[in-house]
C-alpha cells in the first residue's frame, strides 16, 4: 500500500462548527506532515509530526489542532475558523523526518477541499 | 529569509522539449525536489537533487548546481497529460516550495 487517503475530500463548515479532517497511511512511515495550500500558490507547511509528536508548529493559530493518535494516522481538528480558511489541506507522509540532514521523499495524499462560510 | 523562484506560466507544444528553471536562496540545503501537481489533485514526486548534475528518468530529467543556487526540470517528448503544474521544492529543515510554474501543453 503506497497511499496517502485523506477523509473527507470535501468539507463546507460554518464558522461556528467543529470538524475534523482524517489522513492515515500503512506504509510505515514515521513522519507526518499537514500542508494548507490556496487556488494557484505552493502548498505551505502547517505541521510535522516525527514519530508521534509534534516536531514543528508553524505559528498556525490554535483554532486549528492537530492530532496523531498512532503512527497510520493524523487528524486535524477544527474550531471557530474562519473564510479565509478555505483551502486544500493536504496530508504527506515520509519515512523519517530528520532535521537538517538529507530529506525523505513526502507521498501527499488527495487533499480535503474546506470552504468555510 | 527563503526564497524560491519559478517563472508563473509556460506553454509548449506537444513533442516539444521545455525546460523550467528555479532559483533558491534559502538557509541551509538538503536537496531539493521537483514535484508535479495536477489541477485539484496532490503534488506528486517527479525528482530529487542533492549533488550537482544531472539525474534523468525517462522523459524527465533534473539539474542542480549548489554554487548557483540553481536547478531545472527538463520535459521530453511532451504530451497534453504533462499539463500541470511543477513544484520546485528546497529541503532544509523542512520542504519550502517555490511559486510554481503552470505549464500548458498545446496540440
Amino acid at each position: 500500500d503506497t497511499e496517502v487517503t485523506q477523509t473527507p475530500k470535501h468539507l463546507v463548515m460554518g464558522m461556528t462548527n467543529k470538524k475534523s479532517l482524517k489522513c492515515e497511511q500503512h506504509m510505515g512511515h514515521r513522519a507526518m506532515y499537514w500542508y494548507k495550500q490556496k487556488a494557484k500558490k505552493p502548498p505551505e507547511l502547517m505541521f510535522v509530526y516525527s514519530y508521534e509528536k509534534l516536531s514543528i508548529n508553524e505559528s498556525v493559530p490554535s483554532r486549528f489542532s492537530p492530532e496523531c493518535p498512532n503512527s497510520s494516522l493524523l487528524n486535524l481538528h477544527l474550531h471557530a475558523l474562519q473564510p479565509e480558511d478555505s483551502a486544500l489541506y493536504l496530508c504527506a507522509s515520509s519515512q523519517e523526518f530528520t532535521s537538517g540532514s538529507s530529506y525523505n521523499e513526502q507521498f501527499f495524499g488527495p487533499g480535503t477541499r474546506l470552504t468555510v462560510l | 529569509g527563503q526564497n524560491i523562484d519559478q517563472p508563473t506560466e509556460m506553454t509548449a507544444t506537444e513533442g516539444a522539449i521545455v525546460q523550467i528553471n528555479c532559483t533558491y536562496q534559502t538557509s541551509g540545503f538538503n536537496g531539493l525536489f521537483w514535484y508535479q501537481q495536477h489541477a485539484g489533485e496532490a503534488p506528486t514526486f517527479l525528482s530529487y537533487n542533492v549533488l550537482d548534475g544531472l539525474e534523468e528518468k525517462g522523459r524527465f530529467s533534473s539539474f542542480l548546481s549548489r554554487s548557483k543556487g540553481y536547478s531545472y526540470l527538463l520535459l521530453k517528448e511532451l504530451q497534453m497529460k504533462d499539463s500541470a503544474s511543477y513544484l520546485c521544492a528546497v529541503c532544509t529543515d523542512k520542504l519550502i516550495f517555490g511559486t510554481g510554474t503552470r505549464l500548458q501543453v498545446f496540440p
